[in-house]
């Protein structure tokens, strides 16, 4: 059975730092794109990044863009996502998922659908 | 605001059938692959429909999605009670590098 459980989730001040992990098990991650998705509580859905299998390229939203890095240790199964200089609008349930499959082109591929999500991780960034 | 735009609410009542919208434009929907995802609050986003009217193993045949031009939709008939949820459309955008998601639709079966 495909899982995905985050940790690293906390109540951290503003300008704080965190690191969110994303522990993969029934599959083999490296084999696999990974997305970092949140949620404010009450909102919608906001992609966050992007990784490739070998963490070679990222993608990310322009809301974190310098100050979160997503990278991954195939060897533990596990994915990351670095956030630094963190603000409040940054409050959100972080949840890690898989790509389903990918569409490539002659220079690049992109993600065509996220087939599993984890329970997600609360971050709550006080002011 | 979302790159994509979806209804923020549709209503329906039992065994009625509902179309959910989402719209995008010549970067996204037009030319990559929707799919489609159902939350109940509090629990993690679950896939519907890939590659913009397949479905996966688990989604009954009462759940459809299609796409034109810039535009793709998610149709449900024969609702029922426990199709209250929210839905979500998603792609990539090809000019942002970057994955998208709509905004989200509640449906609420009457």
């Amino acid at each position: 059975e495909v899982q995905l459980v985050e940790s690293g989730g906390a109540l951290v001040q503003t300008g704080g730092s965190l690191r969110l992990s994303c522990a993969a098990s029934g599959f083999t991650l490296n084999t696999y794109w990974m997305h970092w998705v949140r949620q404010v509580p009450g909102k919608g859905l906001e992609w966050v990044s992007l990784v490739n299998t070998d963490g070679s390229s990222t993608y990310y939203a322009d809301s974190v863009k310098g100050r979160v890095t997503i990278s991954r240790d195939n060897t533990k199964n596990t994915l990351f996502l670095q956030m630094n200089s963190l603000r409040p609008e940054d409050t959100a349930v972080y949840y890690c998922a898989r790509v389903g499959a990918l569409y490539c082109g002659r220079t690049s591929c992109y993600s065509r659908w996220i087939d599993a999500w984890g329970q997600g991780t609360p971050v709550t960034v006080s002011s | 605001q979302s790159v994509l735009t979806q209804p923020p609410s549709v209503s329906a009542a039992p065994g009625q059938k509902v179309i959910i919208s989402c719209s995008g434009s010549s970067c996204n929907v037009a030319i990559n692959y929707v799919s489609w995802y159902r939350q109940v609050p509090g629990t993690a986003p679950k896939l519907l429909i890939y590659d913009n009217n397949k479905r996966p193993s688990g989604t009954p045949d009462r759940l459809s999605g299609s796409k034109s031009d810039t535009s793709a939709s998610l149709a449900i008939t024969g609702l029922q009670t426990g199709d209250e949820a929210d839905y979500y459309c998603a792609t990539w955008d090809s000019c942002l590098s970057v994955w998208v998601f709509g905004g989200g639709t509640t449906l609420t079966v009457l």
